[in-house]
Order: C-alpha cells, then sequence, then structure tokens
C-alpha cells in the first residue's frame, strides 16, 4: 500500500518550453502532497505544499508563477515548470501524506523526475 | 523547528550491522522521528518512524534514548544494496510544517 506514482520518470525539453510533472496516489487518499527539487550530491528542497481544493503554498524563494502547482483531486497534484530554463534543470520529487490520522504524516514519495532543459 | 544532525558518510562491510545515530536536541513533545532511505535518481523510501523507546520492523530497528534527544537507525547485516542515503526527519505526527525539512542525511557506503 501507500504507493505514489510520478509521471514521468525523465525529460528533456528546450528551453523557454513548458513541462507538466504528475503525481498520484495510487492506493490512499492524499489531502496534502508537496513538491521537492534535489541537485546532485544535495539533499531534497521543499518547493511547495500543495492542499486539495485550494492554493499550494510556496516556501521562500520559490516563484509561484514559475513551477504552478495543482492539485485538483484527493489523488492527484501537477507541477507544471513555466517558461523552462536551463538552470531549472534538477530532479523533481513529489511526495503525498495519507488522510489518516494514523499515519502519523509520514510521507510516501514518488520515483522522481529528472528535468534536463537544453 | 527542530534541526537534525547526522554523520555526512559512513562505510561498513557486507554483512555488518549499523548504526546511524540522528541529533535532534531541540526535538518537541509532539515529535516524532521518521527515517528515510534514498537511492540515486530516486524519491525516498520511508523506513521506520518512532516516537520513544525501541521500534522494530523488517527493515531496521530505531533506538531513542529517554531525554529523545538523539535516535540511532539501526540496520542488521548490511547488503550492498543497502547502500544510500539516509535521512533523520523530526516533527510534529499530526502537523505537516515541521515534517518537511530534510537535512544533510548520511551517505551509506557498504563494500564488499
Amino acid at each position: 500500500g501507500a504507493v505514489v506514482s510520478q509521471h514521468p520518470s525523465w525529460v528533456i525539453c528546450k528551453s523557454g518550453t513548458s513541462v507538466k510533472i504528475e503525481c498520484r496516489s495510487l492506493d490512499f487518499q492524499a489531502t496534502t502532497m508537496f513538491w521537492y527539487r534535489q541537485f546532485p550530491k544535495q539533499s531534497l528542497m521543499l518547493m511547495a505544499t500543495s492542499n486539495e481544493g485550494s492554493k499550494a503554498t510556496y516556501e521562500q524563494g520559490v516563484e509561484k508563477d514559475k513551477f504552478l502547482i495543482n492539485h485538483a483531486s484527493l489523488t492527484l497534484s501537477t507541477l507544471t515548470v513555466t517558461s523552462a530554463h536551463p538552470e531549472d534543470s534538477s530532479f523533481y520529487i513529489c511526495s503525498a501524506r495519507a488522510r489518516a490520522v494514523l499515519a502519523k504524516n509520514i510521507q510516501y514519495f514518488g520515483a522522481g523526475t529528472r528535468l534536463s532543459v537544453l | 523547528l527542530a534541526k537534525t544532525t547526522q554523520p555526512i558518510s559512513m562505510d561498513s562491510y557486507e554483512g555488518q550491522e549499523v548504526n546511524i545515530t540522528c541529533s535532534h536536541n531541540n526535538i518537541a513533545t509532539n515529535d516524532y522521528i521518521t527515517w528515510y532511505q534514498q537511492f540515486p535518481s530516486q524519491g525516498p523510501r520511508f523506513i521506520i518512524q518512532g516516537y520513544k523507546t525501541k521500534v522494530t520492523n523488517e527493515v531496521a530497528s530505531l533506538f531513542i534514548p529517554a531525554d529523545r534527544k538523539s535516535s540511532t537507525l539501526s540496520l542488521p547485516r548490511v547488503s550492498l544494496s543497502d547502500t544510500a542515503v539516509y535521512y533523520c526527519l523530526v516533527g510534529d505526527g499530526n502537523n505537516a510544517g515541521n515534517m518537511l525539512t530534510f537535512g544533510g542525511g548520511t551517505r551509506l557506503m557498504v563494500k564488499p
């Protein structure tokens, strides 16, 4: 149980284009999903918190107009990197927190998306 | 926000027991301790979570002393496939807020 599917796993795009990444909780309802970015040899950095049916909360320094987050249902959140540039190349990871209180706030992570902007 | 401190890296050999300690001196009463494992180019994977004393599952054990200012993840008889980065997170079990800060993690290298 507690599987989070993230798609695509790898994407290459041209500078200036937009890329959408999907994050789905397959066997549980996720009231909250999180988006992280990770550069090589570094730890995960939280970008934003996505709550179903409401606007995402972005961390300081993360441009909300560049990283559009939509959490349309209890099982799906999307991250769109708009007008991507080479400096946006990174490993993007989503996670979901189960709705059940007994889960004690454990996060279940997707496999990540490797974005390369040419 | 309970900050965590872990060793940057550790080396071990196959078949040995590995203990990774995490310091969290300002842990709060409602905070749980959660450990994740991350392989290269993959998302982190939940290993174990605890509040106090000892927790054991099929993968690892978590030892938490009475003052809860530190915790130790114990991996019995590691294999090469246990080579990964291990993260310790501390935060309120019912509040996502401070559970989301990943520290530097511990890079475990298991050698044959």
